[in-house]
């Protein structure tokens, strides 16, 4: 089966300035996630999806950061606009249902100059 | 809350045996293991649901004491594949939320 397909692979942007990362699922997993993980340390969930709704976002800034599921498949999350301390790897990953094993796309690395 | 993992990183030579500890401060419900290696997305290993459960992957078994709140992941016989970093996740029973801790490096050598 395919895996989790996340694009771009790389990112550099200048702060202030407004990026999105795209991410398609396993086909039929129902839920999808969006993490962070900063050099050193470990994945931190930014926003869980379970098909079309939100199940968890309390680590989200929301001043900040947007992310929509569309249709239950696709996702994309969005940074506007972007701070130094966002640099960062971009982690989606999908799972059939919560609390099943996670399977992880390659991840978009974004630098903030 | 994330779980804290020892040690941070640890050395071995091809056939030694490692011990990594994952403690919460939380009940839990479920704990997930998972290696990534430098460069790559983290890998899944394996799942404990319940108290005393172990389960085995390969060479890698691991433990889940649910009255303490902790699990640990044994590398046996340790190959050079198992280089990486491994990360616990935690979950509690009401939230679905996987917590994941900083890692412990495991490094082996031929």
């Amino acid at each position: 089966e395919a895996g989790v397909a996340q694009s771009p692979r790389y990112k550099i942007i200048e702060k202030r300035q407004s990026v999105a990362f795209w991410c398609n699922p396993i086909s039929g997993h129902a839920t999808l996630y969006w993490y962070q993980q900063i050099l050193g340390q470990g994945p931190k969930l930014l926003i869980q999806f379970q098909n079309n709704g939100v199940v968890d976002d309390s680590q989200l800034p929301k001043d900040r950061f947007s992310a929509e599921r569309l249709k239950g498949v696709d996702s994309t999350l969005k940074i506007q606009p972007a701070k130094l301390e966002d640099s960062a790897v971009y982690l989606c990953a999908s799972s059939p249902h919560n609390r099943e094993p996670q399977h992880f796309g390659d991840g978009t690395r974004l630098s903030i100059l | 809350q994330q779980p804290v993992q020892s040690p941070q990183a640890v050395i071995l030579r091809e056939g030694e045996d490692a011990v990594i500890n994952c403690s919460s401060s939380k009940a839990l419900y479920s704990v997930h293991w998972y290696r990534q290696k430098h460069g790559e997305a983290p890998v899944f290993l394996m799942i404990l649901l319940k108290g005393g459960e172990q389960k085995g992957h390969d060479k890698i078994s691991a433990s889940f004491n649910e009255k303490k709140q902790q699990s640990s992941l044994y590398l046996t016989a340790s190959q050079l594949s198992y280089s990486g970093t491994y990360f616990c996740g935690t979950d509690t029973p009401g939230d679905y939320k996987l917590s994941f801790g900083a890692g412990t490096t495991v490094t082996v050598r031929a």
